[in-house]
């Protein structure tokens, strides 16, 4: 079965800081993993897909993440943190032939000027 | 062209009644996806429809959920005698192809916010 783990359902930084935001996955079959961001009273949007091409995946936005088949991780990163990145994200997972895409819980993103 | 569009964006009922909620895909994706999305939580997959058919609707919570397409294209989710705790965010989601696929990318409607009172 697949799950998604987000570790710390919030995180505060700086406005220039550098953003990380943890992702685990659990799947018994090559995944494919999601991040989404969520703006209040906005759908979620893309911010970028691994589908087993390149290990490092860069999306929208600046933001780009790292699959690690080792650490089952695929953790989330933006070098500077703006005050417009302030919003909830979602690390999800599907994989081939399946039909369900599974969701984290969300991580509340906090930017302080 | 225009996104997933949903319809009401706000829905307040009373326990007991029926509900129906409308989402119209991407024009051309083949692929609909309804998630439920509770207050704190992360999108809870509901069902997904290939078509006009319910490929898996095995997220459905109960037998008071149910879901059409009948033509492929618009959607509604249908809840009959509606509890308090069906309170939450409905999502509705397009792809050109299948999830499961690598070149599926959903595309998410802003949702409808029902509230059972």
């Amino acid at each position: 079965a697949q799950s998604v783990t987000q570790l710390g359902s919030h995180v505060s930084v700086s406005e220039g800081a550098l953003v990380l935001l943890r992702c685990n996955y659990s799947s018994s079959v090559p995944p494919y993993l999601f991040w989404y961001v969520q703006y209040p009273n906005q759908g979620l949007q893309l911010l970028l897909k691994y589908t087993s091409a390149a290990t490092l995946v860069k999306g929208i936005n600046g933001f780009e993440a790292e699959f690690k088949k080792s650490e089952t991780s695929f953790h989330l990163t933006k070098p500077s943190a703006h005050m417009s990145d302030a919003a909830e994200y979602f690390c999800a997972v599907s994989y081939t032939g399946g039909f369900k895409t599974i969701f984290g819980a969300g991580t509340r993103l906090f930017v302080k000027a | 062209g225009a996104g997933v569009s949903q319809t009401p964006s706000n829905k307040v009922t009373e326990k007991g009644k029926y509900v129906e909620l409308r989402c119209d895909p991407i024009s051309g994706h083949t692929a609909l996806y309804w998630y439920r999305q509770s207050l704190g939580q992360g999108p809870e997959f509901l069902i997904y429809f290939q078509g006009t058919g319910a490929a898996d609707d095995s997220g459905l919570p109960n037998d008071r959920f149910f879901a059409v397409r009948p033509e492929g294209s618009v959607s509604t989710l249908k809840i009959q005698r509606t509890e308090r705790g069906d309170s939450a965010v409905y999502l509705c989601a397009s792809s050109l192809t299948q999830t499961g696929s690598s070149t599926d990318t959903q595309y998410f409607g802003p949702g409808t916010r029902l509230t059972v009172l």
